[in-house]
């Protein structure tokens, strides 16, 4: 079963308006991490921001912000002020515990075009 | 400055050849992983390491194989290549609750 869901293959957004991009998951696990990274043209994969699940804040990093709603088991990317340099695929990703330690699973990405 | 490197940045190989896939870091991060990245799927794990001699396989592990003889490399080797392994490999490290990854590789079995 698909343990992150992005449910948006394509979004655009306005230069300079906000945009939420969807993540949700599924783990039984109480403790577990949640992330977002951005790939641009060029390929190479950029964090930009983690929440915790004891964290009862909601992470910023900046123009990022992690909408976190534990109960609906939530966590989408809220990036405002959007900016040409934005367009990319963002990929929303999970820290999960096994027998072992700890490994990611990763959502399918949503692709962001912002227009001028 | 640390870092993570990966080579070749592109190869091109025919199917049943042996191919072997460079992750090198200097980090000397404990966590390891190697990832494939496909249309539709985002970043699937194929083999992942804890530390020196110790491997675990990922979700996509059938036809793969690591080893870890070093804190600083994991070469991630492609036993028989197939065409459905044509993909982006990105290799990665993880300290903390950061991940870090490389530039990827992009391999084509033709």
């Amino acid at each position: 079963a698909q343990k992150i869901t992005q449910t948006q293959p394509g979004m655009f957004v306005q230069e300079k308006e906000a945009v939420t991009l969807d993540c949700t998951y599924d783990t039984s696990d109480q403790s577990y991490g949640l992330f977002w990274y951005k790939q641009p043209s060029s390929g190479e994969m950029i964090f930009l921001i983690y929440q915790g699940s004891y964290d009862e804040q909601n992470a910023t990093e900046g123009r990022y912000s992690l909408n976190f709603q534990k109960a609906r088991k939530s966590a989408n990317l809220v990036i405002s002020a959007s900016q040409l340099g934005d367009s990319a695929m963002y990929f929303c990703a999970m820290r999960e515990v096994d027998n072992y330690g700890q490994n990611f699973v990763f959502g399918p990405g949503t692709r962001l075009s912002v227009l001028p | 400055d640390a870092e993570i490197t990966q080579s070749p940045r592109h190869k091109i190989t025919e199917t049943g050849r042996q191919v072997t896939l460079a992750c090198h870091q200097t980090w000397n991060h404990n966590n390891m992983f190697w990832y494939r990245q496909d249309l539709g799927h985002g970043l699937r794990l194929i083999h992942y390491s804890y530390g020196v001699q110790d491997t675990n396989k990922g979700e996509v592990s059938d036809g793969y194989s690591v080893s870890r003889s070093n804190t600083e490399d994991l070469p991630l080797t492609l036993e028989s290549a197939a065409s459905s392994q044509t993909s982006v490999y990105f290799c990665a490290t993880r300290t903390g609750d950061e991940q870090y990854f490389g530039p990827g590789t992009r391999l084509t079995v033709t």
